[in-house]
């Protein structure tokens, strides 16, 4: 099983500031990353798929890069919506399917 | 647009199995090309896959929790479920269901249900 660990764990970030999220896999996942925005009481919903392509709808804020073990999901200038939780999972190896723990991005 | 929808108790005792039920809008179970898949996310933590199931019916399971679900498919009811059997405190969790698109293997998961809370508590 591949293991997705985030860092860091909570992030705090001004509305308007840059906010950086990092995912590693504990082996190679290729570019097969997607990154989930879940907030309280919510399911999460599809942020980026293959690493680095917006989901339908995703502002252009939000922007995916990295591949093998490294990923990055970059906020360019954060918005009062966006103050959530950021899963990874790889979709490489699986099943089973498998998430980061998750980081917490909140207003600093 | 596709919609999921999670049913079923929201509290189940000690010992007992799990039920719960999705039900698939705004697109068709039987036509294939997806994977359905139920997740849970204990109180205040991760994403826990716990298995899906194609339309046909072949399932596959998280290995740590293999021993105790089943997943099943009604495609005339458009509808997938789970049952978890033996649960304990430890289950207390909201389940999701979920759509994974199928490109030579399963990928990411564009649609969610909105989640159901069951607590298993006696």
């Amino acid at each position: 099983e591949i293991v997705m660990t985030q860092s860091p764990a909570t992030l705090s970030v001004s509305p308007g500031e840059r906010a950086t999220l990092s995912c590693r896999a504990s082996q190679s996942v290729s570019s097969n990353l997607a990154w989930y925005q879940q907030k309280p009481g919510q399911a999460p919903r599809l942020l980026i798929y293959g690493a680095s392509t917006r989901a339908t709808g995703i502002p252009a804020r939000f922007s995916g890069s990295g591949s093998g073990t490294e990923f990055t999901l970059t906020i360019s200038s954060l918005q009062s919506e966006d103050f959530a939780v950021y899963y990874c999972q790889q979709y490489n190896n699986w099943p089973p399917a498998t998430f980061g723990q998750g980081t917490k991005v909140e207003i600093k | 647009q596709v919609q999921l929808q999670e049913s079923g108790p929201g509290l189940v005792k000690p010992s007992q199995t799990l039920s719960l039920t999705c039900t698939v809008s705004g697109g068709s179970i039987s036509s294939g090309g997806y994977y359905w898949s139920w997740i849970r996310q204990h109180p205040g933590k991760g994403l826990e896959w716990i298995g899906y199931i194609y339309y046909s019916g072949s399932t596959y399971y998280n290995p740590s929790l293999k021993s105790r679900v089943t997943i099943s498919v009604d495609t005339s009811k458009n509808q997938f479920s789970l049952k978890l059997s033996s649960v304990t405190a430890a289950d207390t969790a909201v389940y999701y269901c979920a759509r994974s698109i199928v490109v030579v293997a399963a990928t990411h998961f564009d649609y969610w249900g909105q989640g159901t809370l069951v607590t298993v508590s006696s």
